[in-house]
């Protein structure tokens, strides 16, 4: 079964750092272009980051740049997203997302997403 | 960054109803749109990719039509399970930007 897999959200206070996984099964994750999305509650889907599938040129939206760090460990089937610096404001369901280059670079998996709360 | 509108914010419909869901892109992205429908507590689930093409296991009911800088979503005939938010996005360019959603709601 194709699926991805979050992990390492939480509770952490304003300044502080998580680091979120996502774990890729199911298919060729080397071969494929990843995102994270966030949403925050109640509100639409934002694209915090991007990376190439060899890890080159990543984007960062401004709201996070110079503050996340997205990298993939292809070997691991595993991408990762270093949050430092965190605000009230990146309190967030994160999602990792597959790019589709078959599928005109849409996104087609999605993982269950995991819940980013910043807060004193 | 390309932005995108989406029209209207909210609708409410019936069983059976025709609904049609509108998105503008802020420069034109050729056929480089994508719609996703969102349920309460679910991850987005993509619908309709390239503007017109229905993603593997998505009713038929659902059809996307548009180019440039317009497209539209539209539901046949509203099924109880379709009552969700949907989201269209451009894949033209990074980042990959959503609209702000419609939600669709019961009558």
């Amino acid at each position: 079964e194709v699926q991805l897999v979050e992990s390492g959200g939480g509770l952490v206070q304003p300044g502080g750092s998580l680091r979120l996984s996502c774990a890729a099964s199911g298919f060729s994750f080397s071969s494929y272009e990843m995102n994270w999305v966030r949403q925050a509650p109640g509100k639409g889907l934002e694209c915090v980051s991007y990376i190439s599938t060899s890890g080159s040129a990543p984007y960062y939206a401004d709201s996070v740049k110079g503050r996340f760090t997205i990298s993939r460990d292809n070997a691991k089937n595993s991408l990762y997203l270093q949050m430092n610096s965190l605000r009230a404001e990146d309190t967030a369901l994160y999602y990792c997302a597959r790019e589709a280059t078959t599928r005109q670079d849409a996104f087609d998996i999605w993982g269950q997403g995991t819940m980013v709360t910043v807060s004193s | 960054e390309i932005q995108m509108t989406q029209s209207p914010s909210s609708l409410s419909a019936s069983v059976g109803d025709r609904v049609t869901i509108t998105c503008r892109a802020s420069q034109s992205i050729s056929i480089y749109l994508n719609w996703y429908q969102q349920k309460p507590g679910k991850a987005p689930k993509l619908l309709i990719y390239a503007a017109s093409s229905l993603q593997s296991g998505v009713p038929s009911r659902f059809s996307g039509s548009g180019s440039g800088t317009d497209f539209t979503l539209a539901i046949s005939s509203l099924q109880p399970e379709d009552f969700a938010t949907y989201y269209c996005q451009q894949s033209y360019s990074t980042p990959r930007t959503f609209g702000p959603g419609t939600k669709v709601d019961i009558k």
